[in-house]
């Protein structure tokens, strides 16, 4: 069984610029979380896709978007960057019709400079 | 709304030493209550979680956890720890279909 896999593991960017940042969810798992987690903070949710379609959102500006594909993969959107962007990125999955436990990647740690 | 907050934020331990790790919730619904464990450079591991019936949970790595709905608690315990249980320990409320973070607490365990 495959766990959840995110890609890149690093990466740094320029204030303004764009980001996207990528996720394979674990086998089975239709349900995909995105969570921001800033130095020394916990985790914070970002948003949540279900089946291809946004069912959540945390308190996070518009210019963080997603998509999830038919295969459950899911991408974070991130435009114009700003220097508080800089944070580790958790893609988290778990199956839509099964228990609550979100299953994590290990992250991508952004840097935006 | 949901919040958890973790009591403390550094705890330091000599190896083979007892540990508590405490987490307070609040919660207007019935709870889902997770216990994960970040390494340095690393996501988020999932040590154990109270779902429904005992209110004693234990999971890997040797730990267990209390579930005490009139003091709203979750406090995740080790009889004996070890430098490799040096790392971030995160408690977690399940709500609305997303996971709500405590700040977390950095175990440290001294040889």
């Amino acid at each position: 069984e495959t766990g959840v896999t995110q890609s890149p593991t690093h990466l740094i960017k320029t204030r303004g610029q764009q980001v996207t940042l990528r996720c394979s969810s674990q086998s089975g798992h239709n349900t995909v979380s995105w969570y921001q987690q800033a130095l020394g903070q916990g985790p914070q949710f970002i948003f949540q896709y279900y089946r291809e379609e946004e069912n959540g959102r945390g308190n996070f500006p518009p210019r963080f978007s997603g998509l999830q594909f038919p295969n459950y993969s899911s991408e974070l959107n991130v435009n114009a960057l700003e220097l508080d962007d800089s944070a580790l990125y958790l893609c988290a999955s778990r199956p839509g019709t099964g228990g609550p436990e979100a299953f994590f990647g290990q992250g991508t740690r952004l840097t935006v400079v | 709304a949901q919040s958890v907050t973790q009591l403390d934020s550094q705890v330091p331990v000599f190896e083979e030493a007892p540990v508590e790790l405490r987490c307070n919730y609040s919660s207007s619904v019935s709870v889902y209550l997770f216990w994960y464990v970040q390494y340095p450079n690393q996501g988020l591991q999932l040590l154990l979680k109270y779902l429904s019936g005992s209110t004693l949970v234990k999971g890997i790595n040797g730990f267990e956890a209390e579930f005490n709905k009139s003091q709203t608690s979750f406090h995740l315990r080790k009889p004996s720890v070890h430098i490799s249980d040096t790392a971030e320990y995160f408690c977690a409320v399940s709500g609305g279909g997303k996971l709500i973070f405590g700040q977390g607490t950095e175990l440290s365990v001294k040889p």
